[in-house]
């Protein structure tokens, strides 16, 4: 069955220095893997995806993601944190059987000081 | 703002009560899925609606259930509610839900009180 894992439940750091917000993966088959992000009272917005295509997936707000294969992981990365990044962040795989259905991860918190 | 709208925000009522939540999904998009969030549960699937059709189930209760209209819009039904239904529900909605892997861009939620 398909599974997300997130290491972390609540990552913290500092403006300006980088963001690690780990994920791994369980497919039987290449996966597609999503990362989305729910501020506070909003909704949750797509930050980046990846599909077979380039491992290295830039997505919006500076964020990008790195598939690799033989270690299962699709981890997260910003080089520098704004505050404005503090949300949290969910890591999903979508569904085998060709109906689009998402599995979601537990996400992480992140908190951003100044 | 993604285009997927529901209504109403919040939604705040009584054990063995029944509710309605609605979405409206991005112009255009034939498939709208159903999500809940809840403290104890995570993020999870409920159901997805296909151009008026049911398409895929997830965990979703028995005493709940969904339709999607000729006008594509959805509404959840959620009946005989439980403490345990409080949650925030989200509808997401993508321009196919096939086989191939389109977006799903989500709506705002509705927070959902069950007292």
């Amino acid at each position: 069955a398909q599974s997300v894992t997130q290491l972390d439940s609540h990552v913290s750091v500092s403006e300006g220095t980088p963001v690690l917000l780990r994920c791994n993966y369980s497919s039987s088959y290449s996966p597609s893997l999503f990362w989305y992000v729910q501020h506070p009272n909003k909704g949750l917005q797509l930050l980046l995806k990846y599909t077979s295509a380039a491992t290295l997936v830039k997505g919006i707000n500076g964020f990008e993601a790195e598939f690799k294969k033989s270690e299962t992981s699709f981890h997260l990365t910003k080089p520098s944190a704004h505050m404005s990044d503090a949300a949290e962040y969910f890591c999903v795989v979508r569904s085998p059987g060709g109906y689009n259905k998402l599995i979601f991860g537990a996400g992480t918190r992140l908190a951003v000081h100044p | 703002d993604s285009g997927v709208t529901q209504t109403p925000k919040h939604l705040i009522t009584a054990t063995g009560q029944r509710v309605t939540l609605r979405c409206s999904p991005r112009s255009g998009d034939l498939s709208v899925y159903w999500y809940q969030q809840s403290l104890d549960q995570g993020l999870q699937f409920l159901i997805q609606y296909y151009n008026g059709e049911e398409r895929a189930k997830g965990n979703i209760l028995e005493r709940f259930s969904a339709q999607q209209f000729p006008d594509l819009h959805s509404e959840l039904n959620l009946s005989s509610l439980e403490l345990g239904d409080s949650a925030l529900y989200f509808c997401a909605s993508s321009v196919e839900g096939g086989l191939h892997t389109d977006t799903q861009y989500f709506g705002p939620g509705t927070r959902l009180t069950v007292l």
